[in-house]
């Protein structure tokens, strides 16, 4: 069965740098969100949308974009990176964004801040 | 505000033994969804198990098995007869029925030596 695809899977960038991250979701989900996992640390919800449009907003830094496209796509934008930006990111996506749906995960993109 | 709190950060354990995970969670909704998720140590994020809070009833899915008692808000998840393969971080999770954001607690490292 076709899964959630992160890309890339990898990125090293500098500071002040930008960083962009894609997220595919399982085909039919119309839901996709990013969580932010700092090393040692759970999951912290980012952003969500939902058709297209923005459905909830978590501790994400006003550097941080992102946007969901015609296809279902997403993609995370992240400018002006810090070290403290260095971090593992998860998509995630689910059909419709109510709690009795389970959110499938992407394998994470570990974005490391030199 | 919801808050989920696995008081374990690390559990070492032998192969064969059996491990049980505590996880406790605060939250003033009625209607509400717990979720445990496995992260081995290639990152990705596998999700286990979902329970609503109208169903009480215990599950047992192999080797898994999960105690959830509305009465202490716990959702405890249990490892029978260990392996190695099960060493990796478990997250317990909250999220409410409107809605899909998770609320994760800082997870629990399990390490099975052989």
């Amino acid at each position: 069965a076709a899964g959630v695809i992160q890309s890339p899977r990898h990125l090293i960038k500098e500071k002040r740098e930008t960083a962009t991250l894609k997220c595919y979701p399982i085909p039919r989900h119309d839901t996709v969100y990013w969580y932010q996992q700092g090393p040692g640390q759970d999951p912290q919800f980012l952003i969500s949308f939902y058709e297209k449009m923005q459905s909830d907003k978590g501790s994400i830094p006003d550097r941080f974009s992102a946007q969901q496209f015609s296809d279902y796509h997403s993609e995370l934008n992240m400018s002006s990176l810090e070290l403290g930006d260095s971090a593992l990111y998860f998509c995630a996506s689910s059909f419709e964004p109510s709690g009795a749906n389970v959110l499938t995960f992407g394998a994470g993109s570990r974005l490391t801040v030199l | 505000a919801q808050k989920v709190t696995q008081a374990q950060t690390e559990i070492s354990v032998v192969e064969k033994e059996d491990v049980t995970l505590d996880c406790v969670y605060e939250t003033r909704d009625t209607t509400y969804y717990l979720f445990w998720y496995k992260q081995p140590p290639s990152g990705e994020l596998v999700f286990l198990i979902r329970r609503n809070s109208f169903d009480e009833q215990n599950e047992i899915s192999g080797r898994y098995s999960w105690n959830f008692q509305k009465s202490t808000s716990s959702f405890n998840f249990t490892i029978t007869a260990s392996q190695v393969v099960d060493s990796a971080v478990y997250f317990c999770a909250l999220v409410q029925a409107a809605g899909n954001k998770l609320t994760f607690g800082g997870g629990t490292r399990v390490l099975v030596k052989p």
